[in-house]
């Protein structure tokens, strides 16, 4: 079955540390999209790519990044410099245009 | 911008009682409606949707009008289970912006149905 899957379900992060959460999908998409949720609000963009070896800031890009080395592959990197990393991430992707986005099950991220 | 403004929550119900979540929204463009669920600990599932006014976008049992004179899109259902308790959000995408089809979304309602 196509889809998308995210790796780790759950996440900790020491201070100090970067880390890289696994976003995967094989529905052929060219666009894909991290968002951040946060506890009773709705999601917020952090990085979108619409094409392999491009991607675009979203409202909240500080302390992430991002890279779109394959068409299947969207890998996050939380760095040290994003001070409240707390919350649940989701990965999506979509056709582009109108289509809609389809979402992985999210990585849950805690600070140790 | 754009932006999406949904009922604030929790709303409470009994099973068979009607839902009403509303949602209406700003936008400069044309843009496309989504109304996407999401369980306890999961992703976000595409509920429904509509690409022009008028357009009505449905899927078990849920129904939401595209209103363009009131910039509204609210989510409706005739008589809600157990099994519909979750966050649902409403969200507009417009891919005539630069940005491509990036999604705006409200806040979410959450929404408990009691048996």
């Amino acid at each position: 079955d196509g889809g998308i899957t995210q790796s780790p379900k759950y996440l900790f992060r020491k201070e100090g540390q970067n880390v890289t959460l696994s976003c995967e999908q094989n529905l052929n998409h060219d666009a894909m999209y991290w968002y951040r949720q946060d506890p009773g609000q709705g999601l917020r963009l952090i990085y979108y790519s619409q094409i392999v070896n491009d991607f675009q800031k979203g409202d909240i890009a500080e302390g992430y990044s991002v890279s779109r080395e394959k068409k299947e592959s969207f890998p996050l990197t939380v760095t040290s410099a994003q001070k409240n990393p707390t919350a649940f991430y989701l990965c999506a992707s979509s056709m582009g245009g109108f289509q809609p986005q389809h979402f992985g099950d999210g990585t849950r991220l805690s600070i140790l | 911008g754009d932006s999406v403004t949904q009922m604030e929550g929790p709303v409470t119900l009994s099973e068979e009682a009607f839902l009403t979540i509303n949602c209406t929204y700003t936008a400069t463009g044309y843009p496309s409606l989504f109304w996407y669920v999401q369980y306890p600990g999961e992703g976000l599932q595409l509920l429904l949707k509509a690409t022009k006014a008028d357009d009505k976008g449905s899927n078990k049992g849920f129904e939401a009008t595209y209103r363009k004179e009131t910039t509204s899109f609210h989510l409706e259902k005739g008589s809600v289970q157990v099994s519909d308790s979750a966050v649902y959000f409403c969200a507009l995408s417009d891919a005539r912006r630069a940005s491509g089809s990036r999604l705006t979304f409200g806040e979410g309602t959450q929404l408990t149905v009691n048996p």
